[in-house]
């Protein structure tokens, strides 16, 4: 079975603080997504990478960035988090199936 | 880009009943629907999916119908129980493997 595992699920930051969210998969799939997720908003994608050292502006990128050093390993940073992006955070992977969800990470900015 | 709609936002049904999630689409080129549960504290986790060349598939009590002309799937859930409820999202995409467009979720009560 897919499994994809998410650092932390809760986190709690100050504005203006770099905040690392880090997103590791077990199937070698090509394909890792990064969202977020907020109540009546659904999930928005922020990045997407389909391989290493590749990534792709989503729906949402603005004040946030991505590492992909290592094929299994999707890290989302927040360069100066702002409260505004308080949120629960969800990684996802896929190869020619369907995405496989973490059980996200849900992260407060006080 | 894809655009996908989803209604409704909440739903309450009685257990035993049942319930339907309708989506629509834009893009005319989606040819793969997923549909994800969300139970709390959990991720999206895939419950059934379609491909634009069948109309409708079922899977013990859900099932999902698709009519590519008028651009819009549902998710149909019979005999509902306590363990269903849950959000639940609609997707759409032209390929498995690439990004996904959700729907705004569906959060579905079932009372017992």
């Amino acid at each position: 079975d897919v499994k994809v595992t998410q650092s932390s699920r809760y986190l709690v930051k100050r504005t203006g603080e770099k905040v690392f969210l880090e997103c590791v998969q077990d199937m070698d799939h090509e394909n890792m997504f990064w969202y977020r997720q907020d109540p009546g908003l659904g999930l928005r994608l922020i990045y997407f990478s389909y391989d290493v050292k590749m990534k792709e502006k989503g729906d949402i990128p603005e004040g946030y960035s991505v590492s992909r050093e290592k094929k299994e390993r999707f890290s989302l940073i927040l360069e100066s988090a702002s409260t505004n992006q308080t949120s629960m955070y969800l990684c996802a992977s896929s190869g020619n199936q369907p995405q496989h969800f973490g059980d996200g990470t849900r992260l407060s900015i006080l | 880009g894809e655009n996908v709609e989803q209604h409704p936002s909440t739903l309450s049904v009685q257990e035993g009943d049942s319930a339907v999630i309708k989506c629509t689409y834009s893009d005319s080129a989606s040819n793969y629907f997923p549909w994800y549960k969300q139970e709390l504290g959990k991720g999206p986790q895939l419950i059934i999916d379609i491909r634009s060349n069948v109309g409708e598939k079922k899977d013990q009590r859900i099932a999902v119908t698709l009519n590519k002309t008028a651009k819009h799937f549902s998710l149909h859930i019979t005999e509902t129980q306590p363990e269903d409820s849950a959000v639940y999202f609609c997707a759409a995409t032209q390929n498995t493997g690439n990004q996904f467009y959700f729907g705004t979720g569906t959060s579905l009560t079932v009372i017992p």
